[in-house]
């Protein structure tokens, strides 16, 4: 099968452009999650989706980020105007079901200048 | 609230001996426990995860965990190190929302020949 993918797989932008990354999940995995790794430090939760509907988006840091996923197959995530802090790499993975192991795609390496 | 260490940011062993990833938690409630590798440029990749039932779990390329409940901790080990096991390995846990992971800051593996 497919795995989850990610695109783009680098971006580099200005401070105050906007950014929108996109996640395929596996086929057939409703659970949907996006994470975010800064240089050196943990991998940080962002949110999680239940199909369409957003089932915990407490890691979110800010509202300049929107998630989305329309019709419960592919996410994206846009950064609105991106900021100095927002660097680094995001990461979406797919489960079946919450407590089944999560897979993840190569990550977006997301370069704010 | 939940939380992972990995108290040691590098890890360096000979190939042919045996290999220790140390990691503690901190959970309410039971541990749903999970390691993953990382390659570089690449995603997360499921190596195992304990979620109740043996404290040993063994899991992909050789590697398992021993879960040790008193001690909250749930190290990875490898009997017989390769060279081709050198990555970044995060410990994961699952928190008490449903499917959220919440992960250690990696542990980078060497193994030289």
């Amino acid at each position: 099968e497919a795995g989850v993918t990610q695109f783009p797989s680098h971006s580099v932008i200005e401070k105050g452009q906007t950014v929108t990354l996109r996640c395929d999940p596996i086929s057939g995995h409703d659970n949907l999650y996006w994470y975010r790794r800064v240089m050196g430090k943990e991998i940080k939760f962002l949110l999680h989706f239940v199909k369409e509907s957003k089932q915990d988006e407490s890691g979110m840091p800010n509202n300049r980020f929107l998630a989305e996923r329309t019709g419960g197959t592919y996410s994206t995530l846009k950064v609105q105007p991106a900021e100095l802090e927002d660097s680094g790499v995001y990461f979406c993975a797919s489960s079946q079901a919450p407590h089944q192991p999560q897979h993840f795609g190569d990550g977006t390496r997301l370069s704010i200048l | 609230a939940q939380s992972v260490a990995q108290p040691e940011d590098q890890v360096n062993v000979a190939e042919g001996n045996p290999l220790t990833v140390k990691c503690t938690y901190s959970v309410s409630g039971n541990p749903y426990l999970f390691w993953y590798v990382q390659y570089p440029n690449r995603g997360l990749q499921f190596l195992l995860k304990y979620i109740t039932g043996d404290n040993l779990v063994k899991g992909s390329y050789g590697f398992e965990a021993e879960f040790n409940k008193s001690q909250t901790s749930f190290h990875l080990k490898k009997p017989s190190a390769l060279v081709s096991d050198s990555a970044l390995y995060f410990c994961a846990v699952r928190g008490s929302t449903l499917g959220r992971l919440y992960f250690g800051r990696g542990t980078q593996l060497t193994v030289w020949p």
